[in-house]
């Protein structure tokens, strides 16, 4: 068990719906990740928060947004899907707020979309 | 854009044998290179890391080499076993400027007994 708790573990939903992922790093860290990870694909880094603040942000698109709650619990809202955003999405947390420390994921949400 | 590039894509090895996976990347300020091991279904999880003042890490049949210069970084597996098999990802990150966390496309390797 890594610490890193994301809920709900599947979604199932429909073409132009809204959804949210939630993510609780582990006790003690600061970093929140987020990853996409299409079937049999590498983990497209999404966007990085730290101590609340967004630290950095990669192939994000639009109709995606992010953003971590004093408490540190992040929560990735995904508005207008499409059939291509249907993957699995982790969250990562470590203790810095650098790229230098250990990534630990959570076990992920599978989102299907139909 | 910053990235890292790995390869092989795919590797198949015998049993017992040695396996290798190399990365390179682009972004010179990156002065952290993890390894991740991700099992079907499974998520990744940390094998071995190396900063970039080491040029080398050892961790029993585990080793990462890193060339700064060259902006390479490698993995190298011994004595391979079947539960070795899985997909492999290295990364790259930076702890300043960018502070990103990139991930190579990963490397399956399929250990044959």
């Amino acid at each position: 068990d890594s610490g890193v708790t994301q809920t709900p573990k599947h979604l199932i939903t429909a073409t132009g719906q809204r959804v949210t992922l939630r993510c609780s790093p582990r006790s003690g860290d600061l970093s929140v990740y987020w990853y996409q990870q299409s079937l049999d694909q590498g983990l497209q880094f999404l966007i990085h928060y730290y101590n609340g603040e967004e630290r950095a942000k990669g192939n994000i698109l639009e109709r995606f947004s992010a953003q971590q709650f004093p408490d540190l619990h992040s929560e990735l809202n995904l508005s207008s899907l499409e059939l291509g955003d249907s993957a699995l999405y982790f969250c990562a947390s470590s203790v810095a707020g650098g790229g230098n420390s250990p990534l630990h994921f959570g076990n992920g949400t599978r989102l299907t979309v139909t | 854009g910053e990235n890292v590039e790995q390869h092989p894509s795919t590797l198949s090895v015998q049993e017992g044998d040695s396996a290798v996976i190399k990365c390179t990347y682009s972004d010179s300020a990156s002065n952290y290179f993890p390894w991740y091991k991700q099992e079907l279904g499974k998520r990744p999880q940390l094998i071995i890391d190396i900063r970039s003042n080491v040029g080398e890490k050892k961790d029993q049949r585990i080793a990462v080499t890193l060339n700064k210069t060259a902006k390479h970084f490698s993995l190298h597996i011994t004595e391979t076993q079947p539960e070795d098999s899985a997909v492999y990802f290295c990364a790259a990150g930076t702890t300043s400027g960018t502070y990103k966390y990139i991930f190579g496309t990963g490397t399956r390797l399929k250990v044959l007994a």
